[in-house]
């Protein structure tokens, strides 16, 4: 069947280093996808979302990647800090389904 | 705009109870969703609304479980005879959809901790 999955469940990073997390999806149709983080003990908070008619969007120190190609999503950090650790889900929006999340942690 | 809230943020009950959750959306807000997560998963999709009508319901959504949204604005998540499974957190989220066809953010409350022992 049609999924929204994430490749990594853990991602440690440095401080200050770039963070890449990635999103596989399989539904064609798909054209909407969010990031979403979400920190201990809170709901989800959206970060940035791509419509299917991008292949790229900036946002204030992330960037999403969307190749429709290999229907693969991702999304990049810049210079992360202790305050990005959190878990980061894509989510299809069409279907509203989330994947099992990426861990993201910071190392100071 | 005080953002989505949900109540109660916990609740504790014994297997077999009934449980009612609520939530209250943004304002402006025409849908409603509800979402389960349990730990180390993402949220699972149950239900959601377009303003008072409950547009489509997951299969996880079992017999025990329903929602209502009866003015369009709060909704109430209920799940009868409670069983240890249903053990979670159960989130709600709303969007601002005006046209019905395009897709938008949706925003998170922070969610009601349900342990049934």
């Amino acid at each position: 069947g049609e999924s929204v999955g994430l490749h990594l469940p853990t991602l440690s990073v440095q401080e200050g280093d770039n963070s890449i997390i990635n999103c596989a999806y399989s539904n064609s149709a798909s054209d909407y996808f969010i990031w979403y983080k979400q920190e201990s003990g809170k709901g989800p908070q959206f970060i940035i979302d791509i419509r299917s008619n991008m292949d790229k969007r900036q946002g204030q120190r992330v960037t999403v990647l969307l190749n429709k190609t290999v229907k693969h999503l991702s999304l990049q950090i810049a210079a992360t800090q202790p305050g990005d650790s959190a878990v980061y889900f894509c989510a299809e929006n069409n279907d509203m389904r989330f994947g099992a999340g990426t861990r993201l942690t910071v190392k100071p | 705009d005080t953002g989505v809230s949900q109540n109660p943020r916990h609740k504790i009950t014994k297997r077999g109870q009934n449980v009612t959750f609520r939530c209250d959306p943004i304002s402006e807000h025409n849908r409603l969703y509800w979402y389960r997560q349990t730990l180390g998963q993402g949220p699972e999709f149950l239900t959601y609304f377009q303003n008072e009508a409950q547009l489509e319901k997951s299969r996880l959504l079992s017999d025990r479980f329903s929602a209502e949204r009866p003015k369009g604005s709060f909704s109430t998540l209920e799940i009868q005879r409670t069983e240890q499974g249903d053990s979670a957190m159960y989130l709600c989220a709303s969007s601002r959809d005006p046209l019905g066809l395009i897709n938008n953010e949706q925003f998170f409350g922070p969610g009601t901790r349900l342990t049934v022992l």
